[in-house]
């Protein structure tokens, strides 16, 4: 059973520049969540897409966006790329969310690198 | 804004010593979690308490949430170096759904052979 897998591992990009990262889910479920995490920092929630539609936004500007396909999987979408952007891009899979227990599986992430 | 305190930031110790690590909040949370994350790797989830005053045991580690659920400590017994790695501890808003967790900033644990 496949867990939650992000491609690339790794990216370097300068600034200006737009970055495309993609999550699959883990086997069986539909809800996928994106976290930055900065070094030194705790993983901050940027949104979360159910249903092919962003149900819930962190503070993030218009410059993150994303989408889920039908198959579930997952793209986060960044433009007009900023030093501070770089960090390591988190996605955290589950099911559809019933209550404050839910798991959320976390992928090993992407390092995006900005210059 | 729900934050969340993690301390100490960092721990070094030798293995086979004891240890706990706190997270605090001025607020109250539904229930919290604790991940353990190892570098280049994304953070897995090791317990969540839900019920003030919960203690939750895994192998070495008791996990406790306090009476009022603004705090919760982890104490890690025996500590070996497959231990090593960032502690954090996330929650929900208060009322809401885990998919929009807080996390704290972690504190990073080496132990040392």
């Amino acid at each position: 059973d496949a867990g939650v897998t992000q491609s690339p591992t790794h990216l370097i990009k300068t600034r200006g520049q737009q970055v495309t990262l993609r999550c699959s889910p883990k086997s069986g479920h539909d809800t996928v969540s994106w976290y930055q995490q900065a070094l030194g920092q705790g993983p901050q929630f940027i949104f979360q897409y159910y249903e092919e539609e962003e149900r819930q936004r962190g503070n993030f500007p218009d410059r993150f966006s994303g989408h889920q396909f039908p198959n579930y999987s997952s793209e986060l979408n960044v433009n007009a790329l900023l030093l501070g952007d770089s960090a390591l891009y988190l996605c955290a899979s589950s099911l559809e969310p019933k209550g404050s227990t839910d798991t959320q599986y976390f992928g090993p992430g992407t390092r995006l690198t900005v210059l | 804004t729900q934050l969340l305190e993690q301390s100490p930031q960092f721990l070094s110790i030798q293995e086979g010593e004891n240890l706990t690590v706190y997270c605090n909040s001025s607020s109250v949370f539904s229930s919290l979690q604790w991940y353990r994350q190892e570098p280049g790797e994304g953070p897995v989830l090791l317990v969540t308490v839900v019920t003030g005053g919960e203690v939750k045991k895994l192998k070495r580690l008791t996990f406790q949430f306090g009476d009022a659920r603004k705090d919760s400590s982890l104490h890690i017994t025996a500590a070996q170096p497959g231990d090593t790695g960032l502690y954090l501890c996330a929650g929900p808003p208060s009322g809401g759904s885990n998919y929009k967790l807080t996390f704290g900033k972690g504190t990073l644990l080496t132990v040392n052979p």
